[in-house]
């Protein structure tokens, strides 16, 4: 069974600064993963996707790159902004499952 | 991308009743999915909805308790029965690959807050 894995559980930083959030995963028989930013009482917004054939993808200021083999993704986050604090998740699809498996997720806040 | 819309944005229900939750897409997918939210928790997959086949539902979930349509390819319904405190989640249903990209991109919708008392 597909799990996930993601660290810091939360973390806290000034704004303007660079960070990283880290992703795991068991399977590496996935076909894809998507990182999501949620806010509080909403849903969520797709960031990224990294097929498994690729090793990383840019919006923005937002990188994310994949090492499939060793199953691990990480999200870095440039020059860091209050708008930025929400949760952010990791998910992959694949390794044996249907649909998206989830990590719990990194609570970010950036302060002002 | 997909715009999606869920229907109740929130209820709050009383134990034993059933409540049913929509989902519309603006564009033809073959592939929808229910998932919840427990407080302070991630989402878990609760069941794979394709049109004009029944629903698939990942282990710990019977449909029973969350009866599914799909009747086109724009939408679908989660029903959950008989509720109790425990069902207290958000409820969010997605779609994937709504371009036809071949990506397999899921997009998610507000969801539905609910809460049993």
């Amino acid at each position: 069974k597909q799990e996930v894995t993601q660290i810091p559980a939360a973390l806290s930083v000034p704004e303007g600064e660079n960070l990283v959030l880290n992703c795991s995963f068991t399977d590496s028989a996935i076909y894809n993963l998507q990182w999501f930013r949620q806010d509080p009482g909403k849903g969520l917004t797709s960031l990224l996707l990294i097929q498994s054939s690729q090793r990383e993808q840019t919006s923005g200021r937002l990188n994310a790159s994949l090492d499939k083999s060793s199953g691990r993704s990480t999200l870095y986050i440039a020059a860091s902004q209050p708008g930025d604090s929400a949760t952010y998740l990791c998910a992959v699809l694949g390794g044996g499952a249907d649909g998206l498996t989830f990590g719990k997720g990194t609570h970010l806040i950036i302060q002002p | 991308s997909a715009v999606i819309s869920q229907k109740p944005s929130r209820d709050i229900c009383q134990r034993g009743t059933s409540l049913t939750i929509q989902c519309q897409v603006d564009s033809q997918v073959t592939m929808m999915f229910w998932y919840r939210q427990q407080p302070g928790q991630s989402l878990t997959l609760i069941a794979t909805a394709n049109q004009g086949s029944e629903a698939t539902y990942e282990s710990g979930f019977v449909i029973d308790k969350f009866p599914i349509s799909r009747p086109n390819l724009t939408f679908s319904t989660l029903t959950v029965s008989n509720m109790s405190p425990e069902d207290s989640s958000i409820y969010l249903c997605s779609v994937e690959d709504p371009g036809g990209t071949g990506k397999y991109e899921q997009y998610f919708g507000p969801g539905t807050r609910l809460t049993v008392t």
